[in-house]
């Protein structure tokens, strides 16, 4: 079974430019989440999606948002990109967010944004 | 609010000697706790998790974690590390059923050969 896969894995964008990660959770899953990972501030969650609902939104500003389409796969979008964007952006799935503490949530290697 | 600390951001020893990484939660009840462990240019990979239950948990790759409910801990302990452990280790906890995931800063595994 294939794992959770990401695209682009490396990507550079300039200020105030927009971007779109893409997110293929593992087949049958149906749980999404985005996490942005800096030495700062660690992994921080973004939001959660599921059955193309968002269901759990972290503390970030309206620049980020995202969808999830009805064959489970994800995109996240920011607006306006500032240099405090650049970061790892790590995706996971899971099979069923009511079950998600029990379930394993399964990492994608992450697309790593950098902000010039 | 919730927090999850992991009061060290590395820790280094020899390989073949015994390890345990510290993490604390702050939290009024019994959260839903995981250990994780990330390689460079990674993912992240559950390591073990807690629920209920024995307080003892087991995972993989050799690694056992202890729920102490009187400290808020759930320190992750391996009796001999090799050298591929090298790597960053988080701790995290799920507080309820259907809430987000809450990720500790990380430590940062060294073995020296």
């Amino acid at each position: 079974k294939a794992g959770v896969t990401q695209t682009p894995r490396y990507l550079i964008k300039t200020r105030g430019q927009q971007v779109t990660l893409s997110c293929s959770p593992i087949s049958g899953h149906r749980s999404v989440s985005w996490y942005q990972q800096t030495p700062g501030q660690g992994l921080q969650f973004l939001f959660e999606y599921f059955s193309e609902t968002q269901r759990n939104k972290g503390n970030f500003p309206g620049r980020f948002s995202g969808r999830q389409f009805s064959n489970s796969r994800s995109e996240m979008n920011v607006s306006t990109l500032e240099l405090g964007d650049s970061a790892l952006y790590l995706c996971a799935s899971s099979l069923d967010p009511l079950a998600r503490a029990r379930d394993e949530q399964f990492f994608g290697p992450g697309t790593r944004l950098t902000v010039l | 609010a919730q927090s999850v600390t992991q009061p060290d951001i590395h820790i280094t020893v020899s390989e073949g000697a015994s390890l345990e990484l510290r993490c604390n939660y702050s939290y009024g009840a019994t959260p839903y706790l995981f250990w994780y462990v990330q390689s460079p240019g990674q993912g992240l990979q559950l390591l073990l998790k807690y629920f209920s239950g024995d307080t003892l948990v087991q995972g993989i790759k050799g690694f056992e974690a202890e729920f102490k409910r009187s400290q808020s801990s759930f320190n992750l302990r391996k009796p001999s590390v090799h050298w591929s452990d090298a790597a960053e280790y988080f701790c995290a906890v799920v507080m309820n059923r259907d809430d987000k995931i809450i990720f500790g800063k990380g430590t940062r595994l060294h073995i020296l050969p």
